[in-house]
């Protein structure tokens, strides 16, 4: 079964500076992609960035962009310029590709303070 | 936004009593996901759905029961609710394998007295 970890329960970041959140997944699969979502407190889920694993280079959005080490099974998500509106939880996710596996699969998330 | 919403929004019920939970979109996606979130646990998969009348279990589904008769329609049942049961939950839908991205109604908070 895939699984996926987020090891910061809360991080902290002062307004403008940089960012980086921690996820580690698991799966026997070699095509699949993963996601960040964001929850502020309106708790809307937000679609921040997406990957595709056959894909080498890293997804990028504006301030947001990933670390994406398949071999490692790390995905990472980067926050440049920090802004107050950035505070939230953010989980990172796992969808698979093959039957059985049509599924998102989320850490258990990391909240994030930006701090003024 | 894709359309997707949930009904009822809060609710409280009573130990030992049913409850359905809708999710409704209007997208025409052929994926739906339902989800509870607890602190702590993050987002957790009950049931979900890959198409009408097709359903499978997630990592909580003890409890609960899903059924899709409708493309638009996803509903889930506790069939008798326990006070484990109290969470926020979510639906979700999404156009097809993974080259979207998943859509989220705006969550149900269940409390169950």
């Amino acid at each position: 079964a895939q699984t996926v970890t987020q090891s910061q329960p809360e991080m902290s970041v002062q307004e403008a500076e940089t960012v980086t959140l921690s996820c580690t997944y698991d799966t026997s699969e070699s095509d699949y992609y993963l996601f960040w979502y964001k929850q502020p407190p309106s708790r809307q889920m937000i679609l921040v960035i997406r990957q595709e694993a056959y894909k080498q280079q890293n997804a990028t959005e504006n301030r947001f962009s990933v670390n994406f080490q398949k071999a490692a099974k790390s995905f990472s998500l980067k926050i440049s310029d920090s802004q107050l509106g950035d505070a939230a939880m953010y989980f990172c996710a796992y969808r698979g590709t093959f039957s059985g596996t049509y599924k998102y699969i989320f850490g258990t998330g990391t909240r994030l303070k930006v701090l003024a | 936004d894709a359309g997707i919403t949930q009904s009822p929004r809060h609710k409280v019920t009573e130990t030992g009593t049913p409850v359905t939970l809708r999710c409704h979109q209007t997208e025409n996606h052929r994926y739906m996901y339902w989800y509870r979130q607890d602190p702590g646990h993050g987002l957790r998969l009950i049931h979900y759905s890959y198409g009408v009348k097709d359903t499978d279990k997630g990592e909580v589904s003890d409890g609960y029961s899903v059924s899709r008769s409708k493309t638009e329609d996803f509903l889930l049942t506790l069939e008798s609710a326990t006070s484990s049961q109290t969470s926020v939950y979510f639906c979700a839908s999404e156009a097809s394998g993974g080259d979207t991205e998943a859509f989220f109604g705006q969550g149900t908070r269940l409390t169950v007295v």
